[in-house]
């Protein structure tokens, strides 16, 4: 069983390039996120996406943006890259809220896609 | 709003010897509660979750963690530590808003 599976794993960019973090998950989840991992910072929450046809900022969305191509995939874009992006970004999925109720559901993880920023 | 604040940003034990990371957590409406483990250069897999009813959890690996509503805590713990428990932890809250992460205790087992 693939999950969620995030490409590439790996990238080395210049200042002012662009580029596109690709994600996409086989377990029918309406909800995917896209988050930050930085040392000692934890995991920040870039954009999410509750359902197809929906995105909401998170904690971080400055210099990012996303689209929802379909239920299973949801890309991040870096328009004009900079060295503070330089992180790793992990993608995930879950089940979605239900009117009135917020979900207990667990998100699962994609391995990371590791992007330095010279 | 809420939050999470895990205590101690590294925590080092010998193998054998009881493994306790603590987490407390802000909120202000009845959350859910994770704990989630991150081996090197992978993504996050979940260990444990506490939703409602039964106050203490078990999860996978042997861990577990107890929801003190009183305190605002979901300390996780497990016995016995094992070299395989090396990795870095993380305690997630989730209400009304999408799931807060606290900033992650890395845990090394020394032999």
């Amino acid at each position: 069983n693939a999950g969620v599976t995030q490409t590439p794993k790996f990238q080395v960019l210049k200042t002012g390039q662009s580029m596109t973090l690709q994600c996409a998950q086989d377990m029918n989840h309406n909800s995917m996120y896209w988050y930050r991992q930085d040392p000692g910072m934890g995991l920040r929450l870039i954009y999410y996406s509750a359902s197809e046809g929906t995105t909401d900022k998170g904690e971080v969305p400055n210099g990012y943006n996303v689209s929802r191509l379909n239920k299973r995939e949801f890309s991040l874009r870096l328009e004009s890259a900079a060295p503070s992006q330089t992180s790793v970004y992990f993608c995930a999925s879950s089940d979605p809220d239900r009117v009135g109720f917020y979900s207990n559901q667990p998100q699962h993880f994609g391995d990371g896609t590791r992007l330095s920023i010279l | 709003a809420q939050s999470v604040t895990q205590l101690g940003s590294h925590v080092s034990v010998s193998e054998g010897a009881l493994v306790l990371l603590r987490c407390n957590y802000s909120s202000s409406v009845p959350p859910y509660l994770f704990w989630y483990v991150q081996y090197p250069n992978q993504g996050l897999q979940l260990l444990l979750k506490y939703t409602t009813g039964a106050t203490l959890v078990k999860g996978i690996n042997g861990f577990e963690a107890e929801f003190k509503k009183s305190e605002t805590s979901f300390h996780l713990t497990k016995p016995s530590a094992h070299m395989s428990d090396a990795a870095e932890y993380f305690c997630a809250v989730r209400s009304n808003t999408p799931l807060v992460f606290g900033k992650g205790t890395r845990l090394s087992v020394i032999a």
